[in-house]
């Protein structure tokens, strides 16, 4: 089992749909929590930052992250053609210096 | 916000020629780098953890004679990939982790190296 699991679609959704990405884990010891969005042939963005359970809103996005279930969810809100990309969740255990593990990655397409 | 810069964003070398790229911080000191490889539909696999001052870490699989990394300041690190072959050819990514919030990892936009 890979410690995170994340499907990389592809999703395509309708302009204005809400949508939801997911990542499952593996390692309890993760605390920190992160969502990129990451359009081709560019380096990847950091769009949200969790730490250990809860809820984020950082206008149209939110970041939710279920530590009991080891399950992390991003919601888009009104999603825009803009927002087509694909998006890696990614996390960390409470140590500096500890690199990201990331998912797959999901590829997501917003139709006008 | 931090950025990353990365050069060069994209090269075309010969088969058994070596290429440098460079990763900076422009506004933040970066004690952690952190190198990456991308594949095509791929996700991120990181190939070394770099440390101002010492020696990088590899993950396991990655040759540290093919691919060396020099993290001499706060602001720079090198990736050199010694006498490429064609299987190199991939899209290469940086990070680097804020000294003042380590655990947050901005990213460099990446150098894309073809190697015929």
């Amino acid at each position: 089992q890979k410690e995170v699991e994340q499907d990389p679609g592809p999703l395509s959704v309708p302009e204005g749909a809400i949508v939801s990405l997911n990542c499952t884990y593996s390692n309890s010891a993760f605390q920190y929590f992160m969502w990129y969005r990451q359009y081709s042939r560019k380096g990847p963005e950091l769009l949200m930052y969790t730490y250990s359970s809860g809820n984020k809103e950082d206008g149209r996005f939110t970041a939710q992250v279920d530590k009991s279930s080891k399950y992390i969810s991003l919601f888009i809100r009104d999603s825009q053609p803009s927002d087509s990309a694909t998006y890696l969740c990614a996390m960390t255990r409470n140590q500096a210096g500890t690199a990201l593990i990331f998912g797959k990655g999901t590829t997501l397409s917003v139709s006008s | 916000g931090a950025v990353v810069s990365q050069h060069p964003s994209w090269v075309i070398c010969k088969s058994g020629t070596s290429v440098k790229i460079e990763c900076r911080s422009l506004d933040f000191q970066a004690t952690t780098m952190f190198w990456y490889r991308q594949f095509p539909k791929q996700s991120l696999m990181l190939m070394a953890t770099s440390n101002e001052g010492s020696k990088a870490t590899y993950e396991q699989g990655v040759e540290k004679d093919k691919f060396l990394i020099n993290h001499a300041s706060l602001t720079l690190s090198t990736l050199t990939v010694t006498s490429a072959h064609p299987e190199d050819s991939s899209f290469y990514i940086c990070s680097a982790r804020d000294r003042l919030a380590t655990h947050e990892q901005y990213f460099g936009p990446g150098t894309r190296l073809t190697v015929t």
